[in-house]
């Protein structure tokens, strides 16, 4: 099974400020990558397919980069609603599809 | 607008079974593979089943492999998970998740629906 390390676990940050997610496989994945947002008692809710394409919308200040093992999820400017829990998820080889750990993203 | 709406959870005996199912609208759903993902209270996202657009293909996490069954009716556009020898690590919240059309990446969720396994 292909593991997916996520880091950090959580952060602290306020808004306006620059947040970046790393998500790294234990082999590599090509782009096949997604990144999810849930916030408390929500269901995920998909912000990029394909590593690093946005889901429609999901607004432009969320990224996503990376191929192979090493991917990045980048809020450019944290705004209020955007504190929630993120995921990733490999979807290359399956069964079975497996997520990261979550970063949980809270207001400093 | 793509709406995934779960029920048939509860509260069941370790050792009992359940059936949830998944009514899907505003989308063919006979066009796309479709997903189960459970969460534990306060733990994170765990993949369950998976099946594809015909049903012709499923795909299961060892933790459920023999003990649940993933189907679908496509003339109901309907979504089911059949749980078996339910055990108290299975309490969890149940989402369907729709695919995308091209590789099965997850997209669209459902609100979920909480399973408990306890005596």
């Amino acid at each position: 099974d292909i593991q997916m390390t996520q880091s950090p676990s959580s952060l602290s940050a306020s808004v306006g400020d620059r947040v970046t997610i790393t998500c790294r496989a234990s082999q590599g994945i090509r782009n096949d990558l997604g990144w999810y947002q849930q916030k408390p008692g929500k269901a995920p809710k998909r912000l990029i397919y394909a590593a690093s394409s946005l889901q429609s919308g999901v607004p432009s200040r969320f990224s996503g980069s990376g191929s192979g093992t090493e991917f990045t999820l980048t809020i450019s400017s944290l705004q209020p609603e955007d504190f929630a829990t993120y995921y990733c998820l490999q979807h290359n080889s399956y069964p079975p599809w497996t997520f990261g750990q979550g970063t949980k993203v809270e207001i400093k | 607008e793509v709406q995934l709406v779960e029920s048939g959870g509860g509260l069941v005996q370790p050792g009992g079974s359940l059936r949830l199912s998944c009514s899907a609208s505003g989308f063919t759903f006979s066009s796309y593979a479709m997903h189960w993902v459970r969460q534990a209270p306060g733990k994170g996202l765990e993949y369950v089943s998976a099946i594809s657009s015909n049903g012709g293909s499923t795909y299961y996490a060892d933790s459920v492999k023999g003990r649940f069954t993933i189907s679908r009716d496509n003339s109901k556009n309907t979504l089911y998970l059949q749980m078996s020898s339910l055990r108290a690590e299975d309490t969890a919240v149940y989402y369907c998740v729709k695919g995308d059309s091209s590789s099965w990446c997850p997209d669209y969720w459902g609100q979920g629906t909480l399973v408990t396994v306890s005596s």
